[in-house]
């Protein structure tokens, strides 16, 4: 089993839709948790970083982190086409550098 | 705002040549980091650096070696290049008391 598992996609919605991107993990030790924006032939970007449980707002993008089912989630609100990319989401353990990274989930927001 | 850069975004390179990728950050990170991203295989981490000339294998070290003589510059090396190192290579780079990794745009490398 792997640590971190998100599904690969790809997703299509119309444009206007809300989003639910998600990724579950096995090890109860990760505190730190990132979600990465990646569009295609780029490098990833960092779009939302929470620290331990609840939630966290920025525009149209929301991550939540439920630590009791090991389960994380971001919400995309009135997606756009330019929202369509790689999501991937990575994830820590305090006092080390290392993360964790899900294989991403492919977005495609249709105009 | 971090800056991340590699030198080059696209590189062709023969079976058993040596091959140089440069990672410069502007940012004053301590940690930086090499990737590479394969389809279904996710980011996986071959180096980290956590200062001047120190190092730590990642998951992958085989038949790559770096280098890190100044703070904001690290070094990836094919000793002798394989076509199985064909891959997307991503840097990364942060402070040691931050959790964030910032990356750069990635090259894309292809060995025949």
């Amino acid at each position: 089993q792997k640590e971190v598992e998100q599904d690969p996609g790809p997703l299509s919605v119309p444009e206007g839709a809300i989003v639910s991107l998600n990724c579950t993990y096995s090890n109860s030790a990760f505190q730190y948790f990132m979600w990465y924006r990646q569009y295609s032939r780029k490098g990833p970007e960092l779009l939302m970083y929470t620290y331990s449980s609840g939630n966290k707002e920025d525009g149209r993008f929301t991550a939540q982190v439920d630590k009791s089912s090991k389960y994380i989630s971001l919400f995309i609100r009135d997606s756009q086409p330019s929202d369509s990319a790689t999501y991937l989401c990575a994830m820590s353990e305090p006092g080390t550098y290392k993360y964790i990274f899900g294989t991403g989930t492919r977005l495609k927001v249709l105009a | 705002d971090v800056k991340v850069t590699q030198s080059s975004r696209y590189l062709v390179k023969r079976t058993g040549e040596k091959v140089f990728l440069e990672c410069v950050q502007d940012m004053d990170h301590e940690n930086m980091f090499w990737y590479r991203q394969d389809p279904g295989l996710g980011l996986r981490l071959i180096y980290f650096s956590y200062d001047v000339k120190m190092k730590e294998k990642g998951d992958i070290p085989e038949g790559y070696s770096v280098s890190r003589e100044k703070k904001e510059r690290f070094s990836l090396i094919l000793e002798s290049a394989s076509t199985n190192q064909t891959s997307m290579y991503l840097c990364a780079s942060s402070f040691v008391s931050q959790e964030t990794q910032y990356f750069g745009p990635g090259t894309r490398l292809l060995v025949l």
